[in-house]
């Protein structure tokens, strides 16, 4: 079947500009996650959503960062005003339910000049 | 919250050698144990997978990772690397509503 799919799978930008990604999770899929990779931090938790709870936000490193998902499917990972340490690659994943393990997309490699 | 150690950033190991990357984990609860495999531009893709079955799990391409309480470890192994593995690989654990990773092994393999 199909997995997680990102778009789009690169973006330039200026700094001061804001970004928008999306995530398609698996069909079916109950939880999504955005996680953040970067050199210098590694791999970092960003945002969490289940099902029609409130998302866990924890991850987020500062309030130019936002995230929705629509419908309990698609979500939008939204980036304002973006900054030089913003470029990473941005990975999504989902997760069925009474599952513990996550599979993820390709990512989306940003980079803010 | 979890944390996941992994040492040696770089192995480098033979074709046909002994493929061995190391993980320890810290929790108080039972945890949920993984590795991962991202080979260059592409996303991370599920190796294997310990959810407290058995303590010896066997996961893709000959991959397999034995957890040990006692030393709060999930070490992975192959017995024979190909050159196809050369990839980077994370071990991660999951608690507190996210995966929480190590920083990594980039396996290159030396024909």
């Amino acid at each position: 079947g199909a997995g997680v799919s990102q778009s789009p799978s690169n973006k330039v930008t200026e700094k001061g500009k804001d970004v928008e990604l999306r995530c398609d999770p698996i069909s079916g899929h109950t939880a999504l996650y955005w996680y953040r990779q970067s050199l210098g931090q590694g791999l970092e938790f960003l945002i969490y959503f289940q099902g029609n709870s409130a998302p866990d936000k924890s991850g987020l490193p500062s309030d130019r960062f936002s995230a929705e998902r629509t419908g309990g499917s698609v979500s939008t990972l939204t980036i304002q005003r973006t900054q030089q340490e913003d470029s990473a690659v941005y990975l999504c994943a989902s997760r069925p339910a009474g599952a513990y393990e996550q599979y993820f997309g390709p990512g989306t490699r940003l980079t803010v000049t | 919250a979890q944390s996941v150690t992994q040492l040696g950033s770089h192995v480098s190991v033979s074709e046909g050698a002994l493929v061995l990357l190391r993980c320890n984990y810290s929790s108080s609860v039972p945890p949920y144990l993984f590795w991962y495999v991202q080979y260059p531009n592409q996303g991370l893709q599920l190796l294997l997978k310990y959810t407290s079955a058995a303590t010896l799990v066997k996961g893709i391409n000959g991959f397999e990772a034995e957890f040990k309480k006692s030393e709060t470890s999930f070490h992975l192994t192959k017995p024979s690397a190909h050159m196809s593995d050369a990839a980077e690989y994370f071990c991660a654990a999951y608690g507190n509503n996210r995966l929480a990773f190590g920083k990594g092994n980039q396996v290159v393999v030396i024909p």
